[in-house]
Formats: structure tokens, sequence, C-alpha cells
């Protein structure tokens, strides 16, 4: 069945490191997302990509970065990981014309 | 931007009887209007979505009312189970045709047996 990863789902991290989170689909949507989650703020964008070699920032984009070299990936990463980045991280996917995206299970980051 | 806020926060209700969650919306080209439920531990799962040329949308026992005019939408569960206890998510889509969504804070649903 097709469906949406991520690894790892939990990690724990020290402030400062360079840390890679992974979203893997199988639907070959074209569209992707990043959502973190925190209580208290629901789901905010972090970056989004509409196709290969296209990414966008979201709302909360600072100290973030993307990269879509293919249809099935948009790893996340955080360039130099700090205390206020640690939270719930959801990637979603949908397809080109359809309304619904597909969230993964989620990762949760810790940074100390 | 788009912002959208989500009442209330919490909400207990008794095995049968009815919950109903409210959302406004700030952007008056938004078109698109998703509500989406998380069980603990899990990404969030659309559950009924409306689209803004349409008042109201039933799935069993779920309903979405849209309200344009006042820039609200409201999900409706009347016969509330356990399974229903869970978090749930309302969003807007940030401007007619876009595919970004804002997302409201959520409502922690408790359905006591």
């Amino acid at each position: 069945d097709a469906e949406i990863t991520q690894s790892p789902r939990h990690k724990i991290t020290e402030t400062g490191r360079q840390v890679t989170l992974a979203c893997h689909q199988t639907w070959n949507h074209n569209n992707m997302f990043w959502y973190r989650q925190d209580l208290g703020h629901g789901l905010r964008l972090i970056h989004y990509s509409y196709g290969v070699q296209d990414t966008n920032k979201g709302e909360v984009s600072d100290g973030y970065s993307v990269s879509r070299s293919n249809t099935e990936d948009l790893p996340l990463t955080l360039e130099s990981a700090a205390s206020s980045q640690t939270s719930v991280y959801f990637c979603a996917s949908r397809a080109s014309g359809d309304n619904e995206q597909f969230f993964g299970p989620g990762t949760r980051l810790t940074v100390l | 931007g788009e912002n959208v806020e989500q009442h209330p926060s919490t909400l207990s209700v008794q095995e049968g009887d009815s919950a109903v969650i409210k959302c406004t919306y700030s952007d008056s080209a938004s078109n698109y209007f998703p509500w989406y439920k998380q069980e603990l531990g899990k990404g969030p799962q659309l559950i009924i979505d409306i689209r803004s040329n349409v008042g109201e949308k039933k799935d069993q026992r779920i309903a979405v009312t849209l309200n344009k005019t006042a820039k609200h939408f409201s999900l409706h569960i009347t016969e509330t189970q356990p399974e229903d206890s869970a978090v749930y998510f309302c969003a807007a889509s940030m401007r007619a045709g876009s595919y970004q969504l804002t997302f409201g804070k959520g409502t922690k649903l408790s359905v006591i047996p």
C-alpha cells in the first residue's frame, strides 16, 4: 500500500548540531509539507514543495531548510539545532488537484 | 496572512451526547476548510472537509457547517463514542486555490463512558 513514512521517530540531539529528518512518500504526490506541532500552537508550516527542485518558506522557516531532488522525498534539515526547535515534526503530502493532505506518523525531536 | 481561531481548547462530553467545535478565519478569500482528527501518537487524519460554495456537509455522525458571511465554521459530532476521543484541528486554505493550510490550535475532546 502507498504510504508516507518519517524517520527517525524519536531523536535526541545537542544544541548546535545539524539534524536531518527524513520524509518519504510512495503516492507520487507532487506537493509535500513540513509542520511542527507544539502545545498551544497547533500545527505550523515550516517549508513546502510543489515539485522537484521547488521549495518555499512557510510561517516558521528560520533555522530550517529543505531540498527536493526527487518526487518521493523531502528531508528537513536543522542547520544548528536550538532548544526552541524541540518539537514534534510532521511531514505531509498531497496530490495536485486534490484537497486532502496525508500526514506521516511524526518525529519527536528533543534538543538538549 | 490567514489566522484561524478554534474554540474550545478542551471539551468533555458524556457518551451519546453531541460535541461542537467552532473555528473562525480571517481571510475572506479562503475557500477550503478541512477538519483533522489526531489520535495519541499519530499524525492528523482528515475526517471531513467543506468548500466555500457549500453551507453544510454530513458524513454519518459528523457534520460541518460554514457561514461565509461571519467567516466561521463548525464541526458537529452526534452520538459521541469513546473512540471519538482525540484532538481535533480545523484549518483553512491561506488563499483561494492554495495548497497551504493554516491550522487552528486544536481541541482535545474527551468522551466519558
